[in-house]
């Protein structure tokens, strides 16, 4: 059984498209994030969800609009791709009210942009 | 300064060698620590929590110098398998929860 769920895998399209990615969790956490890895394989935080509640909002372009329909699910969806967006985009989730909860991730949605 | 830095590597060793990351972090006022571990074109997986005391999982030892800021990873009798990249990993904000990677340290473990 999957713990932290994404679709797709991989995403290939062009410049100037809109793309959802999904993400899905049956570990019961209640909080969700989504991390962007670049080429250089920098992993950080672009957003987190709490009980379906928007806690954290990177920098980043408000064409990248995450959407959580329940504490198990947080989607990202992406308005006018460009050619920076190509990235391995990772969704992760935790549980529990302190900084040292450990999170437990998916294996990443490769988005490449033609 | 980035907030976690660590050396990039590759650390290419012999199998059954020791071999010991260190990562700095710059807030003082970071919460938790973490090590994971990440193959290539796989997601990141926790290794293990740090602690102040310092602590042990097998071939694994990690600690922490909060006064210094730096965190290490000790490795001992390596295995071809142990061949990755070691993320260090700290949270910044006790409400946020969000983990700040470091870039990464490559570790190349050879026959």
């Amino acid at each position: 059984d999957t713990a932290v769920s994404q679709t797709p895998k991989y995403l290939v399209t062009q410049m100037g498209n809109d793309k959802s990615i999904k993400c899905e969790q049956n570990l019961g956490h209640d909080t969700m994030y989504w991390y962007k890895q670049d080429s250089k394989k920098f992993l950080k935080i672009m957003f987190s969800y709490n009980n379906k509640e928007l806690i954290i909002n990177e920098t980043v372009p408000n064409r990248f609009s995450p959407k959580s329909p329940d504490k198990a699910h947080l989607n990202l969806h992406i308005n006018s791709l460009e050619l920076g967006d190509s990235a391995v985009y990772f969704c992760a989730s935790s549980q529990g009210a302190g900084a040292n909860q450990p999170q437990h991730f998916g294996d990443g949605t490769r988005l490449s942009i033609l | 300064r980035k907030e976690v830095e660590q050396d990039p590597g590759p650390f290419n060793v012999p199998e059954g060698a020791t071999v010991a990351f260190n990562c700095t972090y710059s807030n003082s006022a970071s919460q938790s620590f973490f090590w994971y571990r990440q193959d290539c074109r796989k997601e990141p997986k926790l290794l293990m929590s740090v602690y102040s005391s310092g602590n042990e999982d097998g071939r694994f030892t990690a600690q922490l110098n909060r006064a210094s800021q730096y965190i290490s990873l000790l490795i001992r009798d390596s295995k071809l398998s142990d061949s990755a990249t070691y993320l260090c990993v700290v949270t910044l904000d006790t409400g946020r929860r969000a983990l700040t990677f470091g870039s990464g340290t490559r570790l190349q473990v050879q026959p």
